[in-house]
C-alpha cells in the first residue's frame, strides 16, 4: 500500500539557519510527490512538485527537495529559514492506479526561532 | 490565494446531527476532491467528484456524501455526526480528475466541532 511517512513530528531551527524536513514514501510505480505548507488556519498551499526529470526541484519561497529513488525520499531543504516559514509541512504521494488522489504524511510543524 | 473558497470557516454540532460544508471551485474546475484533516495528522482522502458524479471514494462510511453542481459549487454532507468526526475539512479543485496533470488548489477548509 502506499505511504508516506515524515519522521519529526516537531523541528525547532533558528532564523537564517539551514533546514531540512525529511520525507519517505512507499510506492510501487513512479512516484508524483509534493510538498505542502499549511499555516495556522489556513488552507495548504503548494511549495513544489516532482513528477520526473531533474531530481532536484525547486519551488517558492526558496524550498527545493530533492528526489532520491534508492531512498525512497524527497526530503525539502532550505539554506536560511526566515521566521515566516513556521507552519506545518506535508510531504505527499499521488496514487495513479483508480482515482488519483493525495496520501499525506502526518505532517512536520516546524518553529522557527528568533 | 488559490481561488478556491470554502464556508462557514467554523461550525460546531451537536454528536448526531447533520452538517453541510460548501465549497466554491476555481472557475473552469470540473474536479473536486475533499479530505479530512483531524488534530496532529495530515488530510485523508474522503471523495472526489468529476462532472456532478463520485468519480472515486476513501475509507470513510456512506453518511459521508456529496454534491457537485455546475456552477463550480459543491458540498459535503455527513449525517449522525460522531465525536470523531471532529476535524477540518478540505476541499480541493482541479481542472482534471488526473492530478498528476494539473495542480489541485486547496480552500481554507471548514472546521467542524462535534459535541
Amino acid at each position: 500500500a502506499q505511504s508516506v511517512t515524515q519522521p519529526d513530528i516537531h523541528i525547532t531551527v533558528s532564523e537564517g539557519a539551514s533546514l531540512e524536513l525529511r520525507c519517505n514514501y512507499s510506492y510501487g510505480a513512479t512516484p508524483y510527490l509534493f510538498w505542502y505548507v499549511q499555516s495556522p488556519g489556513q488552507g495548504l498551499q503548494l511549495l513544489l512538485k516532482y513528477f520526473s526529470g531533474d531530481t532536484l526541484v525547486q519551488g517558492i519561497k526558496g524550498f527545493e527537495a530533492e528526489f532520491k529513488r534508492s531512498q525512497s525520499s524527497f526530503n525539502l531543504r532550505k539554506p536560511s529559514v526566515h521566521w515566516s516559514d513556521a507552519a506545518e509541512y506535508f510531504c505527499a504521494v499521488v496514487t495513479t492506479s483508480g482515482t488519483y488522489k493525495y496520501i499525506f504524511g502526518t505532517g512536520t510543524r516546524l518553529k522557527v526561532l528568533a | 490565494e488559490t481561488g478556491v473558497t470554502q464556508s462557514p470557516t467554523h461550525l460546531i454540532k451537536t454528536r448526531g446531527q447533520q452538517v453541510t460544508l460548501r465549497c466554491s471551485s476555481q472557475s473552469g474546475h470540473n474536479t473536486v476532491s475533499w479530505y479530512q484533516q483531524a488534530l496532529g495528522q495530515g488530510p485523508q482522502f474522503i471523495f472526489q467528484y468529476y462532472r456532478e458524479e463520485e468519480n472515486g471514494r476513501g475509507n470513510f462510511p456512506p453518511r459521508f456524501s456529496g454534491l457537485q453542481f455546475p456552477n463550480y459549487s459543491s458540498e459535503l454532507n455527513v449525517n449522525a455526526l460522531e465525536l470523531d468526526d471532529s476535524a477540518l475539512y478540505l476541499c480541493a479543485s482541479s481542472l482534471s480528475p488526473e492530478v498528476v496533470d494539473t495542480e489541485a488548489f486547496f480552500g481554507q477548509g471548514t472546521r467542524l466541532t462535534v459535541v
